[in-house]
């Protein structure tokens, strides 16, 4: 499968449990992208990433979130302390190197987040 | 940012029926691109297409960077064609943005 790789797929949480979302790029891809998309609406940008760097943060909440993408293994979105307002569907996206910032997002197929 | 606008809300169809869906965006862009939400959640790249015009069987979109639009036709539309449309853009490849989408239902 050279898709982007998304678990888990549902994720149940109680509130003020912490909450671990997994994305695997498609091959070759060097760059991953996180959004969430609140039900009935379109996805927001949260974070992009490269190997080992954040390079744009903007979109993600100042506290309780923090996302990383390490030399080796998956990107990871890390909610801390869950509220029920973080409910939502949250996607991976990755892209290859392109000139000029030339991006062509491929996007997992999500990850449900439910706090109870 | 860039502020993205889609066009219709709402669409329904008859299955064989043919539409067009528009996206307005508020700054010039360098990445545009299409995709299909289908039920069950899943993002499906239709069309990268920061410029000009492209077809892939029964759909194509054109985008007129100059103007700050992008169209996408949709011809002969099956049942299979419902869900939301949404076209992204972005200027740098570092933020994209997303408009509401366009929540299309064909019917048979």
């Amino acid at each position: 499968n050279a898709g982007v790789m998304q678990n888990p797929r549902h994720l149940v949480r109680r509130r003020g449990q912490e909450a671990r979302l997994r994305c695997s790029p498609m091959k070759g891809h060097s760059h991953v992208y996180w959004y969430r998309q609140l039900p009935e609406e379109g996805l927001k940008f949260m974070v992009y990433l490269q190997k080992e760097n954040i390079i744009d943060e903007s979109g993600m909440p100042k506290e309780r979130f923090s996302a990383e993408f390490p030399k080796e293994g998956p990107s990871i979105l890390r909610i801390q302390q869950v509220v029920r307002g973080d409910s939502a569907a949250y996607f991976c996206a990755s892209s290859q190197i392109g000139g000029q910032g030339l991006r062509e997002q491929y996007f997992g197929p999500g990850t449900r987040l439910t706090v109870t | 940012g860039i502020q993205v606008e889609q066009s219709p809300p709402d669409l329904i169809l008859q299955e064989g029926a043919n539409s067009t869906l528009r996206c307005n965006f508020s700054d010039s862009v360098n990445n545009l691109q299409w995709f299909h939400q289908n039920p069950w959640g899943q993002l499906i790249n239709l069309f990268y297409i920061p410029s000009g015009t492209k077809q892939n069987g029964r759909l194509s979109a054109t985008t007129v960077a100059t103007e700050r639009y992008s169209l996408l036709y949709i011809s002969s539309s099956q049942t299979t064609d419902s869900g939301v449309y949404f076209c992204a853009s972005s200027n740098t490849g570092n933020q994209f943005y997303f408009g509401t989408g366009t929540s299309l239902t064909v019917i048979p």
